[in-house]
């Protein structure tokens, strides 16, 4: 079973910020963020661990909630680079193994 | 760091050929890579996980002899897809998984993957 994103999309204007929210139906070890461009690789973001941790660099940070099993990406004043569809992969072993979700397509216009 | 490339970036070939795909980590050590197919605005569906030096392990449903997997050393990956057919063509993407100890981040790096087209 994948975990499940939401929203499925979400238009922005540049400036403004959005939250996407990544929900698993079994216990976390790791939730790892990822943005993937058309027809590129996905680029990798950053990774939370167990214990409830908060991360960010520059105007992108996510949040990991361990009890609810849940993530949520945070991106604000949002630029036209963060165009893309971004995925959630959740860690369930210590081997390295991602399940990935669905994807969220996020567009940022002028 | 943490750079991973794949080769080729695109093939198209006919139908019942096989096609061999190269994944290397350019500048860290991998002790697991792993093999996706991407379809057209869906998601990674991970097909195998090769660790270096033993067999690959396969996800339910993807077929080990049509999908042959070799892990010849620490940065190379390969995928070779064995007569292959039209409903084969899709976005592979190789991802190799860091080794904290060495610098990089215990995650995975991906490959700018390979799109395989099969007339």
């Amino acid at each position: 079973q994948q975990p499940v994103q939401s929203p499925q999309a979400v238009i922005l204007r540049e400036g403004e910020d959005a939250v996407i929210n990544c929900s698993s139906s079994k216990a976390l070890y790791s939730v790892h963020w990822y943005r993937q461009k058309h027809g590129e690789a996905p680029i990798f973001l950053m990774i939370l661990l167990k214990g409830g941790e908060q991360k960010g660099h520059d105007k992108i940070s996510a949040s990991f909630n361990e009890k609810k099993q849940q993530s949520s990406l945070y991106l604000t004043a949002s630029q036209l680079s963060y165009s893309g569809t971004y995925f959630c992969g959740e860690g369930g072993t210590s081997y390295g193994k991602l399940t990935f979700g669905q994807g969220t397509i996020l567009t940022v216009h002028p | 760091g943490a750079v991973v490339s794949q080769h080729p970036s695109r093939v198209i070939c006919k139908s019942g050929t096989s096609v061999k795909i190269e994944c290397r980590s350019l500048d860290f050590q991998a002790t697991t890579m792993f093999w996706y197919r991407q379809f057209p605005k869906q998601s990674l569906m991970l097909m195998a996980t090769s660790n270096e030096g033993s067999k690959a392990t396969y996800e339910q449903g993807v077929e080990k002899d049509k999908f042959l997997i070799n892990h010849a050393s620490l940065t190379l990956s390969t995928l070779t897809v064995t007569s292959a057919h039209p409903e084969d063509s899709s976005f592979y993407i190789c991802s190799a998984r860091g080794d904290p100890t060495s610098g990089v981040g215990d995650t995975q790096y991906f490959g700018p993957g390979t799109r395989l087209t099969v007339l």
